[in-house]
Parts: C-alpha cells; structure tokens; sequence
C-alpha cells in the first residue's frame, strides 16, 4: 500500500479555517485520496475524497497537487467539534483491493476557543 | 436509518477467558471490516469480508482469533484466550461492494484484558 504522512498535531483557533497537509509521494495513478476523521471515543467517520481535482462538500474542501504527490483537507470555518484525528488514506480502485482501507496514525487537530 | 451497530460498548474479562464483539452492519452493505485500534494509533485492519467470504485476514492472529460472517450479514469476533496485550478497542465497519465506497464505523467495542 502506498503511504501518507501527516504532521502529528496541529492547533487552530475556533472559526479560523484550517489546512491539514498530508504527502503521499509514491501515490499510483488509480490511487483516490480519502480523508477520515475521529472523534473522541467514537468510531471514524468518512469527510472527502478525490482523484485529481479539488472537491468540495459540507464538511470541508479537498485540494490536491498537480503532482498528486500531496493534498490539503481544508476545513473553512473550525469548530470546536472539528477537534479530532484527521486521517489521510490512499484507496487502490483495483477491483480486488479498492475496498481495502489503511489508517496512518493521523493528525490530531486542537481547536482552541 | 441505523448505523454500524456493535456490542457490547465495553467488555472486562480476566486473561485467559474467551470474549466476543457482535457487529451488525447498514443494511445492504456486502463489505464488512473488523479494526483493531490501540490508544494513541490509528486503527489497524484484521479481517475483511465480501458478503461470506473472508478476502483479507492477513492480519488477524489466527491463533487466538477468529471471525465469522454466516449469510453475509451479522459478523462475530472472538478471541480465545485473551491476553492482556488485547485490550483495545475492536472496531467494525461495512460499506457498499465497489471501489472507493464510503465506509461507515460503529462506536467500537472498548476491551480491558485484566
């Protein structure tokens, strides 16, 4: 599998936006780039995901490198709820092993009030 | 609509004893994963199933682990015997067969090994 790394921690202040980096240089050509966050005590939820360009939706905005060797999550507005382990996975879209989904230790991200 | 449904929530048992987390997964959903999560790590897969079959248990430790999914649906962990380097938290998740498919996570099965 092809790995991520993401920066151990990373603060923000409550409704400033945020930017979580993750690099994934040795990324194939048919690898999607996903984006999965923990809450505290609860199980991982899904937030974005994308092939080539940037995506949007209402939790928060994927940009991904020309090179796709890196990508950025971008939550616009942090929350207090927002706090939480931010975790980049690259999917193979391999039939045999598209569903398979790998966790790196992940960001934690503190948001301070 | 109901989510990843996992019990017990928590579990203590003393080492040595056999203990097993039941997973019900979103109705529908052919792909079934089984996680194990340390404190402070991201969670580690140990058994992948596509509807029956079990098609990624490379790492699930066969010695004292085992995992079914009767029918395609309900899936059951157990360990046995249980030893203290066990307690984590036992993760489920399932989504829909297919490629780049959402998966959805049940709240876990916190484990303490005594």
């Amino acid at each position: 599998d092809a790995k991520t790394t993401q920066p151990n921690s990373m603060e923000s202040n409550e409704e400033e936006p945020v930017h979580l980096p993750c690099n994934h240089s040795t990324i194939s050509g048919t690898d999607y780039i996903h984006w999965y966050r923990q809450l505290p005590s609860q199980g991982p939820e899904y937030v974005i995901h994308g092939l080539t360009s940037n995506v949007n939706n209402r939790m928060a905005s994927l940009a991904i490198a020309e090179d796709r060797k890196s990508s950025t999550l971008i939550l616009h507005r942090a929350t207090l709820r927002d706090a939480a382990v931010y975790y980049c996975i690259l999917r193979a879209t391999r039939v045999t092993y598209g569903n398979k989904l790998v966790f790196g230790a992940g960001t934690i991200l503190r948001v301070k009030s | 609509e109901a989510g990843v449904v996992q019990s017990p929530r928590y579990k203590i048992i003393e080492k040595k004893q056999p203990v097993a987390f039941w997973c019900n997964p979103i109705s529908g959903h052919n792909t079934l994963y089984w996680y194990l999560q340390n404190l402070g790590q991201g969670p580690e897969l140990l058994i992948r199933y596509e509807n029956e079959e079990a098609v990624d248990d490379s790492q699930l430790p066969k010695d004292r682990f085992s995992a079914e999914r009767l029918k395609g649906v309900d899936s059951t962990l157990k360990i046995q015997p249980a030893e203290l380097g066990d307690s984590a938290v036992y993760l489920c998740a399932s989504s829909l067969q297919g490629t780049n498919t959402e998966a959805f996570f049940g709240q876990g099965t916190r484990l303490t090994v005594v």
